[in-house]
């Protein structure tokens, strides 16, 4: 069990680019979750997964962010047209359907928009 | 909207002391989790407590989850610099999507 994977760990890219984040769970969870942390808070709830499903969208910042999943493994997130105000570190996190125990976060990637 | 309110929001205090940090809210949770976070990494969970009140030891932490499962406490009882970091409650519900607090920044002074 090597834990939630995301990468890249940072990423630094110029207003009005798009980027993608890219999480592995671990690898018998079936739900996925994507968070935001800006500086000085606590994470915030974007979306999340079971299996391939998407269950829940409404949570996230805009239209320009979207999520996938499409084998029911690995899921990506993407910004498109990136803001400054969508600097922030994004967290995932997976877990098993039912199961409290166990929520597990990945290590973030950092995003940084100039 | 569920909200969790955390205090304090900082604290600094010297090695030896004891401290309790708050998580309150108005909205009764399925459970309720928390996590240490340090810089520049992902939140590690540290309990999770589901019955209200519950209370959970890990070694100098204890946790208790309120009667009424809207409220939780973390106590440390003879802090070290190594507990140095963000303290983050986190309640769950459907889905088990987390609405977090905004996190005590706890700092032990050796």
């Amino acid at each position: 069990d090597t834990g939630v994977s995301q990468n890249p760990r940072h990423k630094i890219t110029k207003r009005g680019q798009n980027v993608t984040f890219r999480c592995d769970p671990i690898s018998e969870h079936n739900r996925l979750y994507w968070y935001r942390q800006t500086l000085g808070q606590g994470p915030e709830f974007l979306t999340y997964f079971q299996n391939e499903a998407q269950l829940e969208k409404s949570r996230l910042l805009s239209d320009r962010f979207s999520a996938e999943r499409p084998k029911g493994s690995f899921s990506t997130l993407e910004i498109q047209r990136t803001e400054q105000g969508d600097s922030a570190m994004y967290l995932c996190a997976s877990s098993l359907a039912g199961q409290i125990y166990g929520y597990t976060f990945g290590s973030g990637t950092r995003l940084t928009v100039v | 909207t569920q909200l969790l309110e955390q205090s304090p929001q900082f604290l600094s205090i010297q090695e030896g002391e004891n401290l309790t940090v708050y998580c309150n809210s108005s909205s009764v949770f399925s459970s309720l989790q928390w996590y240490r976070q340090e810089p520049g990494e992902g939140p590690v969970l540290l309990v999770t407590v589901v019955t209200g009140g519950e209370v959970k030891k890990l070694k100098r932490l204890t946790f208790q989850f309120g009667d009424a499962r809207k409220d939780s406490s973390l106590h440390i009882t003879a802090a070290q610099p190594g507990d140095t970091g963000l303290y983050l409650c986190a309640g769950a519900n459907a889905g088990n999507m987390l609405t977090f607090g905004g996190g005590t920044r706890l700092m032990v002074k050796p």
